[in-house]
Formats: C-alpha cells, structure tokens, sequence
C-alpha cells in the first residue's frame, strides 16, 4: 500500500525555467509533508517544509503547495539550475507518529544546460 | 556540528551470510531511524528508537533483522543470515524530538551475492 506516490519517475527541463515535482498521497492522518532531495551516494538532505495548516510555503527558490481536499502537494523550484539535478522525495508524517515519515518512489529531476 | 556517521559506505557479502551496520547520531537527538532504500524506491522505516526504546519495528523482518541502540546514543543495525533481496541502501536518521525534520547519513550499501 503506496500511501504517498510520486507518479513522475524522472522530469527534464532547461535552466532557468520552472520545476514542477507532484506528490499525492491517501493517508487522511497526514498532517506535515517535507520534500528531500538526494544526489547520488548520499543520504537525502531537507529541502522544504509544511504543515497541514497551510496551503504554501516558500524558500528562496523553493516552493511547496498543498491540497488538503486533493491529498496533493507540488514543489516548485525557479528558477531551475543545473546544481538542482537531483532525485526528490516527497515525505509525509502524522502528529503522533513520532515523526515516522513514510516517503514516496522519488522523481529524477535533470536541468539541462 | 558533526552530521549522521555511519559504516560501512560499502559491503559486499554471499547470501547467507551475516552484516552489521553502525550509527553514531548527531550529538543531542533522541529519536534514531533506520531506513531501507531498495533500487527506484522510496526510504522504507526498518525501526525507530527514542533513547534507546523502540517506538516502533512493525516494518523490521524480525526473523533476520535486529537492531539496538545501547545507552540512547549509538545504533547497530544487524542482518543475519542475508538474502539477495535484502540489497540495499541502509539509511541512518536522527532528529530532535519537537522537530519533523530527519538527518540522514550517507547510507551504507549492501550487496548480496
């Protein structure tokens, strides 16, 4: 039972334009999602943040949306540079979960020179 | 402040065979997690400790795989005897207990012949 999916293995854009990476999920329980990004031989890093009580969050360059009534959430990143090469997991968790996160498949991003 | 250490990077072992794999969290998290990273999937939650408590090891394959975390501070993640599919990516985590923010480590890559 894949309860947060990423239906987007990879994704491919110019630099300079927008990324935009989607992540569903079905658990109603799910009140806080984080996006991580991960370059090869490496552990996954935090990127971004958001809680269930708000609809969008942003950092510099980095931009979440959520959902609530479509269980879905985005990350968007402008403008695009090819240091963001990376795989992307979007993560979720529940309030009294103690932080377990259950990640989704991850999506390959490749920005293009 | 020194990041998630963990050894080895990399093992190769026939099936069968035994592995251990060890976590030195950043200093002053109490929550540790292992997490298993099969090839195009997400992180999957083997066991979370709080101190050295389990808080939850319901996705942990108990007849092969144990963990411990003696006195709340380093972990030791153990497989025995290995599978091929046990091939992976194993990922240590920490995080602070008010935060649903995970630091990952590098992970260790294990292969079964």
């Amino acid at each position: 039972d894949q309860q947060v999916k990423q239906n987007s293995p990879s994704l491919s854009v110019q630099e300079g334009r927008i990324s935009i990476l989607n992540c569903d999920y079905t658990n109603s329980m799910f009140d806080y999602f984080l996006w991580y990004k991960k370059y090869p031989a490496e552990g996954p890093t935090f990127l971004i943040s958001i809680s269930s009580i708000k609809d969008k969050n942003e950092d510099g360059r980095f931009t979440v949306f959520l959902n609530k009534s479509a269980k879905h959430l985005s990350l968007h990143i402008v403008p695009s540079q090819p240091g963001d090469s990376a795989v992307y997991f979007c993560a979720a968790s529940a309030t009294g979960g103690g932080n377990k996160l259950t990640f989704g498949t991850g999506t390959q991003l490749k920005v293009e020179l | 402040e020194a990041g998630v250490a963990q050894s080895p990077r990399y093992k190769i072992i026939e099936k069968r065979q035994s592995v251990a794999f060890w976590c030195n969290p950043i200093s002053g998290h109490a929550t540790l997690y292992w997490y298993q990273q099969i090839l195009g999937q997400g992180p999957k939650l083997l066991i979370q400790f709080q101190n050295n408590g389990v808080v939850d090891d319901s996705q942990l394959p108990k007849d092969r795989f144990s963990a411990e975390r003696l006195k709340g501070v380093d972990s030791t993640l153990k497989i025995q005897p290995a599978k091929l599919e046990d091939s992976a990516v194993y990922l240590c985590a920490s995080s602070q207990l008010a935060s649903g923010e995970l630091f990952f480590g590098e992970g260790s890559r294990l292969t079964v012949l």
